[in-house]
């Protein structure tokens, strides 16, 4: 059973407008979460990341948020740009654990 | 810094072939991996290594063969081709462990097994 669950799968927007892409994980116990970018052909890019005590974090109009209780994270692009068009990719470290926990990622496409 | 590249970025294969894909980084880092990432699934950890001389298998090994004899080089070895290896191969290196550390990616190796 994967791990880490990214909902939703894919999502269209229009230019200027907003959206939210969740993140909701089991893996215990937990160290941290990233978000990475994904541009169509090229390897992921790290946005964020986020530690048990951190709430809210943000990168220019991305802005990450972190629910430890819930084991839940979310995505938030604000004002959307073309070149926001990229999978979303949530990974999810344990302590004491080398190994990473992938999201299939949320594939956003940002349309004029 | 160049970061992390891969080589090459397209490749075709035959059933039974062998071939490795390269990847160096020029940051000094210790930890590297290779992924794989098909449709549909999360990205796959092959193999990995915490230092040169040093490799470990991650979640799908079978099929591939990596060495690390540097710091900088971490190639990865399909000894024998075959169709379900038909994947993108990302090479990632890291300052030591991967579970805190950010994680740079390569650009990816599209490989077609025919």
């Amino acid at each position: 059973k994967n791990q880490v669950e990214q909902s939703p799968q894919s999502l269209i927007i229009l230019e200027g407008k907003n959206c939210t892409l969740q993140c909701n994980y089991t893996v215990s116990p937990f160290s941290n979460l990233r978000w990475y970018k994904q541009d169509t052909g090229r390897g992921p890019v790290s946005l964020t990341i986020m530690t048990f005590s951190e709430n809210t974090k943000s990168n220019g109009r991305y802005t990450a948020t972190l629910d430890a209780d819930t084991k839940q994270s979310s995505l938030h692009i604000t004002a959307s740009q073309l070149s926001d068009s990229a999978s979303y990719i949530c990974v999810v470290s344990a302590r004491g654990n080398n190994r990473l926990a992938f999201g299939k990622g949320n594939q956003v496409v940002v349309i004029p | 810094n160049a970061g992390v590249t891969q080589t090459p970025k397209f490749q075709v294969l035959k059933t039974g072939q062998s071939m490795t894909l390269q990847c160096a980084q020029d940051m000094n880092h210790e930890y590297m991996s290779w992924y794989r990432q098909d449709p549909g699934m999360g990205l796959r950890l092959i193999h990995y290594s915490v230092g040169a001389g040093i490799t470990d298998q991650g979640e799908v090994p079978n099929g591939y063969n990596v060495s690390r004899s540097t710091t900088e080089d971490f190639p990865l070895r399909l000894l024998s081709a075959a169709p379900s290896q038909t994947s993108v191969y990302f090479c990632a290196s890291s300052y030591r462990d991967s579970s805190f550390n950010e994680q740079f990616f390569g650009p990816g190796t599209r490989l077609t097994v025919l």
